[in-house]
């Protein structure tokens, strides 16, 4: 039962354009979303967040993007710059409405590749 | 503090014998996760600890692995009688309980091959 997807395994992204990565949900109680970069042999870096009271966070040049209604979130990019070639996995929690129990479910992962 | 810190790095054992990982968290964090990444698909959740407390963990977590945290600090992970099926990438993480955000930080993994 995959309840966070990643339906594109791969993307590629002309350097200096935008990068959109997707991500749907199916557990209605996730209320807290993130998202990770990774590089091989590296654990997932946090990347940005976002809580369901908002639609929209962003920092430089990552936005995500939450759509509650259609369990929809993305990642925007840009400019994309060759160092943001990794895998980029969506994680979801219940953080807001059961404080007490944290742990993360993660897609499977979307390769990002920057080509210059 | 530079992060979270996991050893080994790599570790290759026999099928059968028991193996133990060891995490560091980050130092004022008081939460600690272990999950598991096989080839293709994100990191799956095993356990957690909040201080020496293990709260949860997952129906992933058979009778053959035990985690610990004693005093809050370090965990452990271990692994008795390592079957092909465990081979994966083990990761840590930590966090703080916050009230107006919430991330964890992973370590770098141990990844694991039982031949």
């Amino acid at each position: 039962d995959q309840q966070v997807k990643q339906n594109s395994p791969s993307l590629s992204v002309q350097e200096g354009r935008i990068s959109i990565l997707n991500c749907d949900y199916t557990n209605s109680m996730f209320d807290y979303f993130l998202w990770y970069k990774k590089y091989p042999a590296e654990g997932p870096t946090f990347l940005i967040s976002i809580s369901s009271i908002k639609d929209k966070n962003e920092d430089g040049r990552f936005t995500v993007f939450l759509n509650k209604s259609a369990k929809h979130l993305s990642l925007h990019i840009v400019p994309s710059q060759p160092g943001d070639s990794a895998v980029y996995f969506c994680a979801a929690t219940t953080w807001i409405s059961n404080f007490g129990n944290e742990k993360l479910t993660f897609g499977t992962g979307t390769r990002l590749t920057i080509i210059p | 503090d530079t992060g979270v810190s996991q050893d080994p790095r790599h570790k290759i054992t026999k099928r059968g014998q028991n193996v133990t990982f060891r995490c560091d968290p980050i130092s004022e964090h008081n939460r600690l996760y272990w999950y598991r990444q096989t080839l293709g698909q994100g990191p799956e959740f095993l356990t957690y600890f909040q201080n020496e407390a293990q709260l949860e963990k997952s129906r992933l977590l058979s009778d053959r692995f035990s985690a610990e945290r004693p005093k809050g600090s370090f965990s452990t992970l271990e692994i008795q009688r390592t079957e092909q099926g465990d081979s994966a990438m083990y990761l840590c993480a930590s966090s703080f309980q916050g009230e107006s955000s919430y991330e964890q930080y992973f370590g770098p993994g141990t990844r694991l091959t039982v031949t």
